[in-house]
């Protein structure tokens, strides 16, 4: 049963344009969402995170957005550059849950110069 | 800054043997994460510890263990590599319930 989905396995983008990553979720007990980014042969690293409290968090170039009736959030970058091609993974965990998250199946970002 | 070390980037070995990675975190974390990494599957969790020799099993334990005898090392266990264990293996630690911090990972080959 996967809690947390990302149903594009890839996305390519022109350098300077909008990236927007989807991910959905079926728990409704999750109340923290996070974006990791992962390049190959690396550690996946923290990027962004939102609280079920809010729907818009942003940091620089990276906003993320949660919709929660509809148990939605996405990463939208702007604007894409060519060092931002990697692996994004998202992320949901429970309060309650001693920080374990749960992972989507990643999206492949491509930026293209 | 956090530094989640794993001990081997690259391991291969053989069907049937037992197989120990290592991690360390130097930032005093509660809680220690082991995730393995697969193609199209994302990031599954095996293990995690939220203290020392506390240990709860993940969505896919099956064919692993852990032990952590001091706060700031978690070791994973395969007790007998089988070939659908190879896989990119990636421990993590954090504090409370704030981010996980990741190692390199490890990446396994059993043949």
């Amino acid at each position: 049963d996967q809690q947390v989905k990302q149903n594009s396995p890839s996305l390519s983008v022109q350098e300077g344009r909008i990236s927007i990553l989807n991910c959905d979720y079926t728990n409704s007990m999750f109340d923290y969402f996070l974006w990791y980014k992962k390049y190959p042969a690396e550690g996946p690293t923290f990027l962004i995170s939102i609280s079920s409290i809010k729907d818009k968090n942003e940091d620089g170039r990276f906003t993320v957005f949660l919709n929660k009736s509809a148990k939605h959030l996405s990463l939208h970058i702007v604007p894409s550059q060519p060092g931002d091609s990697a692996v994004y993974f998202c992320a949901a965990s429970e309060s309650t849950s001693y920080g374990k998250l749960t992972f989507g199946q990643g999206t492949i970002l491509t930026v293209h110069p | 800054d956090v530094k989640v070390t794993q001990s081997s980037r690259y391991l291969v070995k053989r069907t049937g043997e037992k197989v120990f990675l290592e991690c360390v975190q130097d930032m005093d974390h509660e809680n220690m994460f082991w995730y393995r990494q697969d193609p199209g599957l994302g990031l599954r969790l095996i293990y995690f510890s939220y203290d020392v020799k506390m240990k709860e099993k993940g969505d896919i334990p099956e064919g692993y263990s852990v032990s952590r005898e001091k706060k700031e090392r978690f070791s994973l266990i395969l007790e007998s590599a089988s070939t659908n264990q190879t896989s990119m293996y990636l421990c993590a630690s954090s504090l409370n319930n704030e981010k996980l911090f990741f190692g390199s990972g490890t990446q396994l080959s059993v043949l």
